[in-house]
Formats: C-alpha cells, structure tokens, sequence
C-alpha cells in the first residue's frame, strides 16, 4: 500500500496531557505530512518530514521520522480541548489513512 | 488569497440523476486533486490533474465518474448516473509544486444521494 495508516485509531486525553498518534506505511517515500481535521471541514496541513530528516518541531507540534521502521509519530504537547479532530498522515503520492480521532477533555 | 472553493456545499439528488462538482484551486497552484471521504472507507484519492492534464485517475470508481480540467483555474468532478452508494463528502485540493509537497484543502461537497 503507498498510504499511510494511523494508530490508534482514537484517542481520549484531558486537557494539559501530551497525545501521540503513530503512522507506518510500507513503501520508501520522500516526504511524509501530517494534516488535522475538524469535523465536517476540509484538511488543514501541520508538517511536513523529509526522508533525510528525523526530527521537526512547529509550536507544541512534534514529528519524528524512522525510515528504517517506516513509521512516524506526532506528538502534541499540553493538549487543548480545541486540539480536538481527527489527525491524518499522507506519505508520497497523497494518500491518507483512516486517521486517530483524538479527543480532549476540558 | 481565499483558498480552494468548492461549490455546492451540499447537493441532495435522487438516484439516477447527474451530479457535478466544481473546484477551483488556488492560483498558480500546478496540481488539483480530488478525494472522496467516508466513514467505511475513509478518504480515498480519486484523481489528480497536473497542469490540467489527469496525471493518475486509478482511484476513480467506476465509469459512472468523470472528472475535467479545463483550464487552470476550474474543474469538475462528475457522475452520472448517481447512487446512493456515491453519497460522501468530496474535497478538492491544490498544491504548488508537486505530489509530494503541501495540499491546500476546500471546505468539501456534503453529497447525499436518496
């Protein structure tokens, strides 16, 4: 398969608590990108890793790249109720997961 | 700049009729691509355009869907004749440079086909 597929596929925290959501894919790729979802809108991009890269940071965002296990994770520190929405990975091609459906609680 | 627009934002039809999707992507953006989002099969990419010509149209449905670019500014997503089965939530997305690099997403068509 040339998607990525997200795990878990829900996740329940309480505000202030740090949420990690993980991507594996099987084929080499040059980038992966991590976008969110609010519900009934369109994606919003987050970040974008580079094969040659392991680590990126963008506010409480962090995404690391293992390319010998083929896999991602994000990261979200101190969590926000409106952190609420379903997180996506897409790897080359532009093909998405099923997505985590994170939830925070105030 | 006021990003993809999509347009309906709902479209409620009877089986059987046309439907047509329209997007229009951001200027100067080289790529448009169309998905399709449900709850049982998530988001599945149906085709992309580059400079308007369709680069990869693997994951159209059937024949029933159509899809055109024009012009770099507008295209559409057709099918005909509808099911119930097509009832999703469609997307249109640009991108500047590539498949591999950042997607500008639309607010999506709500399809619902009786």
């Amino acid at each position: 398969s040339q998607q990525g597929e997200e795990d878990p596929q829900a996740l329940s925290i309480q505000e202030g608590e740090n949420a990690t959501m993980n991507c594996s894919y099987k084929t080499s790729i040059n980038n992966l990108q991590w976008y969110r979802q609010n519900s009934g809108r369109g994606l919003v991009h987050l970040i974008l890793i580079r094969s040659n890269e392991r680590e990126k940071h963008s506010g409480r965002l962090r995404v690391t790249l293992d390319t010998s296990k083929k896999s991602s994770s994000l990261l979200i520190t101190a969590s926000r109720a409106a952190d609420t929405a379903s997180y996506f990975c897409a790897t080359d091609y532009m093909r998405f997961g099923a997505g985590t459906r994170l939830t925070v609680k105030p | 700049d006021a990003g993809v627009i999509q347009s309906p934002r709902h479209e409620v039809t009877e089986m059987g009729q046309e439907v047509t999707l329209r997007c229009k992507p951001i200027s100067g953006h080289d790529y448009l691509f169309w998905y399709r989002q449900t709850m049982m099969r998530g988001l599945e990419l149906l085709i992309y355009f580059n400079n308007n010509v369709p680069i990869d149209d693997s994951g159209m449905p059937e024949d029933r869907f159509s899809a055109k670019m024009p012009n770099a500014s507008f295209s559409t997503l057709k099918i005909q004749p509808s099911e119930p089965r097509d009832s999703a939530v469609y997307f249109c997305a640009s991108s500047l440079t590539g498949e591999n690099e950042k997607l500008f997403f639309g607010s999506g068509t709500q399809l619902s086909v009786l």
